[in-house]
């Protein structure tokens, strides 16, 4: 079975400074990666996603991730981080067998320090 | 473009009644997916259905719990006398067809007295 592991419950960073969420999975297969990210009270807006091809995928609001198979990472990345960047970030991984479902970790919760 | 839209955002119950959450999908979006968000969880599947029919419900609790989506109108999420255990945030997800990228609702928060 697909899992999803977020080491991180909680990080706190300075605004202006960088920031590096890490994920790691576990899947057979290659697996569909995604970052998404949970303001308080409110739905999931997704930031970047990682199919196939290059490594290294841009999404929103200047993040980044990198997938690496060989240590089953897509940790995300973001050089000079805002205020407005505090929330819940989820990585996710989807199945690529009939019920396309979502894995989920568990999140990690961002405060920005200004 | 509207997005994925639920309601009622915030739902009361007493133990007992029944909940009737409502998705309707994005526009051009014939995949609806619903997931639970307990306290200081991550998201969990729970059903995946494409118009009329259920494709995965791997996730959902065997008793009480049931989802539709008809050919006309929104996805029901329709739980039977609720339990407090129950109280959660309850996300649907929708996507243009399999192995596309879902895009989220904002949510139905349902508190069980």
């Amino acid at each position: 079975a697909q899992s999803v592991t977020q080491p991180d419950i909680h990080i706190t960073v300075s605004e202006g400074a960088s920031l590096e969420l890490r994920c790691n999975y576990s899947y057979g297969a290659t697996p569909y990666l995604f970052w998404y990210v949970q303001s308080p009270g409110q739905g999931l807006q997704l930031l970047l996603k990682y199919f196939s091809g290059d490594t290294l995928v841009q999404g929103i609001k200047g993040f980044e991730a990198e997938f690496k198979r060989s240590q089953s990472s897509f940790n995300l990345r973001k050089p000079s981080v805002h205020w407005s960047d505090a929330a819940e970030y989820f990585c996710a991984v989807s199945s690529t067998g009939g019920g396309n479902k979502l894995t989920f970790g568990t999140g990690t919760q961002l405060k920005v320090e200004l | 473009n509207a997005g994925v839209m639920q309601n009622p955002r915030h739902l009361v119950r007493r133990r007992g009644q029944e909940a009737r959450l409502r998705c309707s999908p994005m526009k051009g979006h014939s995949h609806v997916y619903w997931y639970r968000q307990l306290p200081e969880e991550g998201l969990k599947f729970m059903v995946y259905l494409q118009k009329e029919n259920i494709i995965d419900e791997s996730g959902m609790p065997k008793e009480r719990f049931s989802a539709e989506f008809p050919k006309e109108g929104p996805s029901i999420l329709r739980i039977q006398q609720v339990v407090r255990g129950d109280s959660a945030a309850y996300f649907c997800a929708s996507s243009p067809g399999f192995r596309e990228t879902q895009y989220f609702g904002p949510g139905t928060r349902l508190l069980v007295l």
